[in-house]
């Protein structure tokens, strides 16, 4: 069935350094792959997203890359804030349910300052 | 633009009742989808309305429904509640066009605490 498998579980680093989470994905119809990122009691925002069309994406200090034939994706982020502290979820959806997002398990990414 | 607003923001209510939770979305977007979110079994989807049809469900039993209105709020119910339904319920918006990669926008979510 549809499952997305997310590492790391928890991530710390130091202010500045980079932090990279990877994302694997099982359904070969999945052609979307959003990010979120969710602080403590608040929603999931939407930082960042690829099509399958496309192999990377950046914006600013976030990039996504998705190797289609491995079915990974994955997110980096670069220069890392403590405001970048929060949990990380990466999600697939497929052309055929394009409202059904399967979502991983959620990365908890500490930035110590 | 206003966003994905849902209410009740925060409930508690007793083993065996039913909650209603309702879900407004964007405006403009014809897809509301339903998620469960709790620390153990993360974010699990739980059913999609565009243009007032269920059009995808979860894995989750008939105690949970859905439905959608015509001018696209939606609401879902959990009927007979048990303690382990306690979660928080996110509702998110999207266009819903069947092409790919649309967008999908969350609320804030409806705390719901089952004692």
């Amino acid at each position: 069935g549809e499952n997305v498998e997310q590492h790391p579980s928890t991530l710390s680093v130091q202010e500045g350094d980079s932090a990279v989470i990877k994302c694997t994905y099982s359904d070969s119809a999945s052609n979307y792959f959003p990010w979120y990122k969710q602080e403590l009691g608040k929603r999931p925002q939407l930082i960042i997203d690829i099509r399958s069309n496309v192999g990377e994406k950046k914006d600013q200090r976030i990039a996504v890359t998705l190797n289609k034939t491995a079915k990974h994706f994955s997110l980096h982020i670069t220069e890392t804030q403590p405001e970048d502290s929060a949990v990380y979820f990466c999600a697939a959806s497929s052309f055929s349910n394009t409202g059904k997002l399967i979502f991983g398990q959620g990365t908890t990414l500490q930035v110590k300052p | 633009k206003a966003g994905v607003t849902q209410t009740p923001r925060y409930l508690i209510k007793t083993r065996g009742q039913q909650v209603t939770l309702s879900c407004s979305p964007i405006s403009g977007h014809r897809s509301v989808s339903w998620y469960q979110q709790t620390p153990g079994q993360g974010l699990q989807f739980l059913f999609e309305y565009f243009s007032e049809t269920q059009r995808n469900k979860g894995n989750f039993p008939g105690r949970f429904s859905g439905r959608q209105f015509s001018n696209s709020r939606s609401e879902m119910n959990v009927s007979t509640l048990e303690l382990g339904d306690s979660a928080l319920y996110l509702c998110a918006s999207s266009l819903g066009g069947t092409h790919s990669g649309n967008t999908i926008y969350f609320g804030e979510g409806s705390w719901l605490t089952v004692v």
